[in-house]
């Protein structure tokens, strides 16, 4: 059974950086094809994809938001880091992970609600 | 990008009866398109990937259908849990792209 949970702080300051972890299970980021993603949604609005990471280390970035953002693994740890920076009120989101064992996005976390401050 | 557009933003039904629920891609992207549950304070969840086949578990009332840029999520006989928001996917191109929604409501 694939599991994901995302993890990291739930209230952020605005210019601050934020960090989340997804972790997760039931997978191997060691194996052929297979990736990990984040996807957030602000309030009352429609989802919105961030980052990609592959088990070859492949990343790909949401072009509006490319140079705010970082995305890691750590397979020994069966861990994906997500890192956005300089956060703003506007990036109130709840922030998913999800596995791309295939192309499509199944399972997801539960979400981590952040928000950020001014 | 590719903007997926989904129609219409809201569909009032019955419980017992069909929904039909529209997702239009700006360009093609052949059958690289998924569709997702999501309800109040839930995450996603996968109903539909590669435009009709239906994910594991997934009731058979759920149908889709489509390629290119006109798809469609099916729904006979509905059910009282089956009313939540749905969003398409596009896993085509790069950046990946989801519609705005639609609102299924009694």
């Amino acid at each position: 059974q694939i599991t994901v949970k995302e993890s990291g702080p739930m209230l952020v300051q605005a210019t601050q950086t934020l960090t989340l972890t997804c972790t997760f299970s039931g997978f191997s980021l060691n194996t052929d094809g297979v990736a990990v993603a984040w996807i957030r949604q602000p309030p009352g609005k429609a989802l919105e994809w961030l980052a990609h990471i592959y088990w070859d280390d492949d990343k790909r970035y949401s072009p509006s938001l490319k140079d705010r953002l970082t995305i890691t693994k750590d397979t020994s740890k069966n861990e994906v880091v997500l890192r956005m920076t300089n956060m703003d009120p506007m990036d109130t989101a709840t922030y998913f992970c999800a596995a791309a064992i295939s192309f499509w996005f199944d399972p997801w976390g539960p979400g981590t609600l952040v928000t950020v401050s001014s | 990008d590719i903007v997926m557009t989904q129609s219409p933003a809201t569909l009032s039904v019955s419980p017992g009866e069909r929904a039909t629920l529209s997702c239009r891609a700006s360009q093609s992207v052949g059958s690289n398109l998924a569709w997702y549950q999501q309800k109040p304070g839930q995450a996603p969840r996968l109903l539909i990937y590669a435009a009709s086949s239906r994910s594991t578990l997934i009731p058979a009332r759920f149908s889709a259908s489509g390629s290119g840029t006109e798809f469609t999520l099916t729904i006979t006989s509905l059910q009282s849990e089956d009313f939540a928001l749905y969003f398409c996917h596009q896993y085509s191109n790069w950046p990946q792209t989801f519609g705005q929604g639609t609102k299924l409501e009694i």
